[in-house]
Formats: C-alpha cells, sequence, structure tokens
C-alpha cells in the first residue's frame, strides 16, 4: 500500500536561510510524486511533481526536490526562503500503474521569521 | 483561468442534517476526487471518480456518505445524517490523465453542531 510520511510537523526558519523539508514514501514501485503548498484558507497548489528522468526537479517558486530512491525519499529544498513561503507544505505519493490514487502526507507547517 | 469550483465555502448545520457539498471540475479534467482535512487526521482520501465512474471510494464511512458524478461537470459529497465529527474542511480536486497534477479547490468548511 501506498504511504507517505513527512516526520517535521513544524519547522521554523530564517528569511534567507536554507530550506529542506523531509518525505518519506512506501510504494512497491516507481511512485509518481509531489509536493503541493497550502496557504491558510486555500486549496492546495502543485509546486513540483516527478515521474521519471532527472532526479532533481525543479518547481515553482525557487523549489526543489531530490528523488532518492535508495531512500525513498523526495526532499524539498530552497536556497533562500522568503516570508511569503510561510504555509503548510504536503508531499504526496500517486501510483505510477495508473489508479492516480493520490496519499497525502500529514504536512510540514513552514514559519518564517523575518 | 480555469479553477475547480465548490460550493458551499462554509456550512454550518446541526446533527442529523443533511448536507450536500458539490463541485465543478475544469473542464477536460477526467479524474476527481473528494479529500476531507482535519487538524487531527490531515488530508484524508474520501473517493474518487475516473471518467464520471467511482474507482475508490473505501476512504468514506459509507452508512452516511456518499459520492456522485451525476455528469461531467458535476461531483456531489453527501452526508446524511451529519454528526459533530463530520466538522471538517472538505476540498475537491480534479485531474487531467497525463500529467497526474490535482487541482484543488478552495474547500468546503463544514460545522455540525
Amino acid at each position: 500500500a501506498q504511504s507517505v510520511t513527512q516526520p517535521d510537523i513544524h519547522i521554523t526558519v530564517s528569511e534567507g536561510a536554507s530550506l529542506e523539508l523531509r518525505c518519506n514514501y512506501s510504494y512497491g514501485a516507481t511512485p509518481y510524486l509531489f509536493w503541493y503548498v497550502q496557504s491558510p484558507g486555500q486549496g492546495l497548489q502543485l509546486l513540483l511533481k516527478y515521474f521519471s528522468g532527472d532526479t532533481l526537479v525543479q518547481g515553482i517558486k525557487g523549489f526543489e526536490a531530490e528523488f532518492k530512491r535508495s531512500q525513498s525519499s523526495f526532499n524539498l529544498r530552497k536556497p533562500s526562503v522568503h516570508w511569503s513561503d510561510a504555509a503548510e507544505y504536503f508531499c504526496a505519493v500517486g501510483a505510477s500503474s495508473g489508479t492516480y490514487k493520490y496519499i497525502f502526507g500529514t504536512g510540514t507547517r513552514l514559519k518564517v521569521l523575518a | 483561468d480555469a479553477r475547480v469550483t465548490q460550493t458551499p465555502r462554509h456550512k454550518v448545520t446541526e446533527m442529523g442534517q443533511e448536507v450536500t457539498m458539490r463541485c465543478q471540475p475544469i473542464l477536460g479534467h477526467n479524474t476527481v476526487f473528494w479529500y476531507r482535512q482535519t487538524m487531527m487526521q490531515g488530508l484524508e482520501l474520501l473517493a474518487y471518480f475516473r471518467n464520471r465512474a467511482p474507482l475508490d471510494d473505501s476512504g468514506m464511512p459509507k452508512d452516511r456518505f456518499s459520492a456522485e458524478m451525476p455528469d461531467a461537470t458535476l461531483a456531489t459529497l453527501k452526508i446524511q445524517p451529519s454528526e459533530p465529527r463530520d466538522s471538517a474542511v472538505y476540498f475537491c480536486a480534479s485531474g487531467p490523465d497525463r500529467t497526474g497534477e490535482l487541482f484543488f479547490g478552495e474547500g468546503s468548511r463544514l460545522t455540525v453542531l
């Protein structure tokens, strides 16, 4: 069965500092992997996705993520955080077999200090 | 700008009442998902459809919840009877098959008193 673990519930960083949000997944084959961001009172917005190919994927708003099969991880990174990045971030895994069943992690809430 | 539209945005009701939430997916998207978000459980997948056919509703309490797609432009999630533990934000999302990306609506916040 698919599962996603985001071990950090809350993360606080200073504006301008680098960021890494962790995501580990469980899936029998190579999954489809996603990172979404949710601002308060809003729906989720896609930041980036990995299907195949280059394991380092670039997304919107300066975010990137790296797929590491050996570690079953898909960590999200940003070299310099802006105050507007404060939000909740969700990692998701989708079945590559075509069932299109998406499972989300529990989310990591990011706080940015000025 | 295409978007997923959900109604109502907010709903307050009393225990035992029927609640219907509606979703208009993005035109051309053939997968539709219903999620429930709470502080305790996070985002839970309730049901999803592909080409209007229900593929999986195992996450949904069958005795009180039902999800349908009467046509390609409308998905509904019904709770009857509602209970206080159903209080949550319910999200609808749609996506085109090929990209796998989901587009979320802004959610329906349900409060059951």
